[in-house]
């Protein structure tokens, strides 16, 4: 248990469904993160929060769409998906986004498939 | 423009030694190292910030050369537990943000 948890574990949609995906960290850190995880590739920064202000987007088409309530709750909200936006979904938190000697806490993804 | 880890795959028998190596084409500030096991969160190992430093954890250490911009892993007398797929993370001088490397599946044998 690292203090992360995503959910659902698994989900599977639609090209025209509308869904999202939620991160919920316990460890009182300012800074959370969404990556992307797909097959053979490296692991790929899509958003980065700090203190629920967005700080970082990397480029992400428009069909994701994060969310930052609080600084203990991060969405990612999913619509129009392509096939190949199927990867697994991992949240992340560190204590704060000064400089990346910051270690970072991962949750256990969201698998999420495209149909 | 990731960080490029070698080797892509080792199997090792329980007792054997490996190394893992992370090389970048950018001037590093940082390095982090990761194991991820299958269907599981990525697990913080270690961090490396200055040229030179080296860690270590329980049989699992680093080092980090600055100038060549590289970082090793050494995993001495592999466990079972030693299992998964390990990523390198660094941050490239300036950047303030940090890039994982391609990773390296790691298969320990009884």
């Amino acid at each position: 248990e690292t203090g992360v948890t995503q959910t659902p574990r698994h989900l599977v949609m639609g090209m025209t469904n509308k869904k999202s995906l939620k991160c919920e960290q316990h460890l009182g850190h300012n800074a959370m993160y969404w990556y992307k995880q797909s097959a053979k590739k490296p692991l790929e920064l899509m958003f980065v929060y700090s203190l629920e202000e967005r700080v970082e987007n990397n480029s992400v088409p428009s069909r994701f769409s994060p969310e930052c309530p609080n600084s203990s709750h991060l969405f990612l909200h999913l619509h129009t998906l392509q096939p190949e936006d199927s990867a697994l979904y991992l949240c992340a938190s560190s204590a704060t986004r000064a400089r990346t000697n910051e270690k970072l806490f991962f949750g256990s993804g969201t698998q999420l498939s495209v149909l | 423009q990731q960080p490029v880890q070698s080797p892509q795959a080792v199997i090792l028998r329980e007792g054997e030694d490996a190394v893992i190596n992370c090389s970048s084409s950018k001037a590093l500030y940082s390095v982090h190292w990761y194991r991820q096991k299958h269907g599981e969160a990525p697990v913080f190992l270690m961090i490396l910030l200055k040229g030179g430093e080296q860690k270590g954890h329980d049989k699992i250490s680093a080092s980090f050369n600055e100038k060549k911009q590289q970082s090793s892993l050494y995993l001495t007398a592999s466990q079972l537990s030693y299992s998964g797929t390990y990523f390198c993370g660094t941050e490239a001088t300036g950047t303030y943000k940090y890039i994982f490397g391609t990773g390296t599946r790691l298969k320990v044998l009884a």
